[in-house]
């Protein structure tokens, strides 16, 4: 079946630093992709999404892109800010049935300023 | 409500009792999902409906647990016989359609003593 296997946390950075979240993906098909976020005390939220090979998705300076030779989608942001400490869930679906998603384990990221 | 709703937020219930979670989805929104979500892991997918039908059941457990939606808005899951390895959260998401993305609600706490 379908899986995905998420780099391992907690991950501690400071205040500008560069931010990388390794996500690679097992699936039969071809799946879309997805980041989405947990802010302490909120819901999950989708964070950004790419649909086919090549696809870069983007939202508030978090970048990740669609590679299907290496069956990935590593979450990056140039400068991380101690609003961006949350826990990071990489998702994927069958593009005809988008809501139903298969999560990583998720990755625990703190900012320290 | 101009989200998805889940109530209770949490629930303490007693080994072996039965316990009803509900979700209220966004208005209009025509699919709905459940997932269960571990201390430490991503959500896991219990059951889709799309309507009042429910069109996929395959993450279901175990024939303890059950979700019905019978006029194509509020959902219920439901828990018979609860185990201790019930405890976590469920989260319930809706979507417009199949194909595009969902949005999470926050979750029920559910912890079984």
């Amino acid at each position: 079946g379908d899986s995905v296997t998420q780099m391992e946390g907690p991950v501690t950075l400071s205040e500008e630093a560069f931010l990388t979240i390794n996500c690679t993906y097992t699936a039969t098909g071809y799946p879309s992709l997805f980041w989405y976020v947990q802010y302490p005390g909120e819901g999950l939220q989708l964070l950004l999404k790419a649909t086919k090979a090549d696809d870069k998705g983007s939202n508030k300076g978090f970048e990740a892109t669609y590679r299907k030779e290496t069956t990935s989608f590593h979450l990056e942001k140039g400068s991380v800010q101690v609003s961006d400490s949350a826990v990071y869930f990489c998702a994927l679906s069958d593009r005809r049935d988008a809501g139903k998603s298969t999560f990583g384990d998720g990755t625990t990221l703190t900012v320290k300023p | 409500g101009a989200g998805v709703s889940q109530t209770p937020s949490n629930k303490v219930t007693e080994k072996g009792k039965y316990v009803e979670l509900r979700c209220d989805p966004i208005s209009g929104h025509t699919a709905l999902y459940w997932y269960r979500q571990s201390l430490g892991q991503g959500p896991e997918f219990l059951i889709y409906f799309q309507g009042t039908g429910a069109a996929d059941d395959s993450g279901l457990p175990n024939d303890r647990f059950f979700a019905v939606r019978p006029e194509g808005s509020v959902s219920t899951l439901k828990i018979q016989r609860t185990e201790r390895g019930d405890s976590a959260v469920y989260l319930c998401a809706s979507s417009s359609d199949k194909n595009t993305e969902a949005f999470f609600g926050q979750g029920t706490r559910l912890t079984v003593v």
